[in-house]
């Protein structure tokens, strides 16, 4: 049972244009939410991360929305670069309110970006 | 320094080798972890370890052996391997282990079981 799931494996947009990329959960227990940007022979490296309490944040060309009711959030990046280039992945955790969820991260599938020059 | 170290970045043994992973951070993290990717997967989490105690092992088998013999240091034992097992092995750290603190990855340790 795949609790996080990113429909697109795939996206490729223009340099300057907008990048949006989804994510659909169905554990309605997880209430925080991470997107982490991967390059091929490197780990994960933290991008931005929403709490549930939240419908959105910012920082720089990255922005998350999160929509509760439709257990859904995107990830935005504007303007797209050419160095955005790499496998996006959403992930999820329960027990923000709790705060003893242990870091346990549930990760989607990851779609691969493309930023054509 | 925001990094966390893996070592060896490839390993290749047989079914009846005993080998280790490592992984250090100097980040002054207490929480540590091993999450396990598969070609086209996503990466799921073996085990979590919090102020050098192992808080959450998510059902490893046995031939998977974790230690963390102090804060900055995370070894994971493998005997008998399998196959499947090939993956790609990510070690990773956060200031705890409760949730809102993000996580930073290690570039992972390519590990193949002939």
């Amino acid at each position: 049972d795949q609790q996080v799931k990113q429909n697109s494996p795939s996206l490729s947009v223009q340099e300057g244009r907008i990048s949006i990329l989804n994510c659909d959960y169905t554990n309605s227990m997880f209430d925080y939410f991470l997107w982490y940007k991967k390059y091929p022979a490197e780990g994960p490296t933290f991008l931005i991360s929403i709490s549930s309490i939240k419908d959105k944040n910012e920082d720089g060309r990255f922005t998350v929305f999160l929509n509760k009711s439709a257990k859904h959030l995107s990830l935005h990046i504007v303007p797209s670069q050419p160095g955005d280039s790499a496998v996006y992945f959403c992930a999820a955790s329960a027990g923000w309110a709790g705060g003893t969820s242990y870091g346990k991260l549930t990760f989607g599938q990851g779609t691969i970006l493309t930023v054509h020059p | 320094d925001t990094e966390v170290t893996q070592t060896p970045k490839h390993l290749v043994m047989g079914m009846t080798n005993k080998k280790s992973l490592k992984c250090e951070q100097h980040m002054g993290h207490r929480a540590m972890y091993w999450y396990k990717q598969k070609a086209k997967k996503p990466p799921e989490l073996m085990f979590v370890y919090s102020y050098e105690k192992l808080s959450i092992n998510e059902s490893v088998p046995s031939r998977f052996s974790p230690e963390c013999p102090n804060s900055s240091l995370l070894n994971l034992h493998l005997h008998a391997l399998q196959p499947e097992d090939s993956a790609l092995y990510l070690c990773a750290s956060s200031q705890t282990a409760k949730q809102g603190k993000k996580l930073f990855f290690g570039s992972g340790t390519q590990l193949s079981v002939l």
